[in-house]
């Protein structure tokens, strides 16, 4: 059973558009949601995280947006450059325990 | 600060042979994971130690997986034996843990082909 939902699988933008990728949980006793980023033969590596009780969090062109009644959450790529061409988990955790990743997207920015 | 280490960097083993991989974590972080990484899949959790005791170990194959800490530190993930379906990436991460914190540090993966 999938514990996370990620879409889409791939994704293409041109250089300066803004980049979307969604996730879906089920399990309400996750409280951490991070999302990292993974260049071809590196581990990941986290680009931002959100607890719950917020609805969104901005680090510069990342953003997190957070809907907890729906359970989703999705992360935006604001002017996206090529330098971000690479593939972007979603996870989800239990007070740091349990960590429960989607299944991936691989971003493609066009120059 | 120095990342996570982890060794061998490749291994290509023949099916029902064993294999064992290293993994030194941050120092001072308490929490180490073990992570199995399919070709084109999300990481997904094989075990998780607190300092030398084991948090969760719910989705490690037990009869062929096995993992220890030594002293709270260094770890091992050993696979014995192999099959075909364990080629994938073996991805080692450590964490602070404090309550809060809950950022991982990834090592760079133990790429593993059975054939």
């Amino acid at each position: 059973q999938q514990q996370v939902k990620q879409s889409p699988q791939s994704l293409i933008v041109q250089k300066g558009g803004i980049s979307i990728i969604n996730c879906a949980y089920e399990n309400t006793a996750f409280d951490y949601f991070p999302w990292y980023q993974q260049f071809p033969g590196k581990g990941p590596a986290l680009l931002i995280a959100i607890r719950p009780d917020v609805s969104e969090k901005k680090e510069g062109r990342f953003t997190i947006s957070f809907n907890k009644s729906a359970k989703q959450f999705s992360l935006h790529i604001m002017d996206s450059q090529p330098g971000d061409s690479a593939t972007y988990f979603c996870a989800a955790s239990t007070t740091g325990n349990q960590f429960y990743f989607g299944t991936g997207t691989s971003l493609t920015v066009i120059p | 600060e120095a990342g996570v280490a982890q060794s061998p960097r490749y291994k290509i083993i023949e099916k029902r042979q064993s294999v064992a991989f290293w993994c030194n974590p941050i120092s001072g972080h308490a929490t180490l994971y073990w992570y199995q990484q399919i070709l084109g899949q999300g990481p997904k959790l094989l075990i998780q130690f607190q300092n030398n005791g084991v948090v969760d170990d719910s989705q490690l194959p037990k009869d062929r997986f096995s993992a220890e800490r030594l002293k709270g530190v260094d770890s091992t993930l050993k696979i014995q034996p192999a099959k075909l379906e364990d080629s994938a990436v073996y991805l080692c991460a450590s964490s602070l843990f404090h309550t809060g914190i809950y950022e991982q540090y990834f090592g760079p993966g133990t790429r593993l082909t059975v054939t």
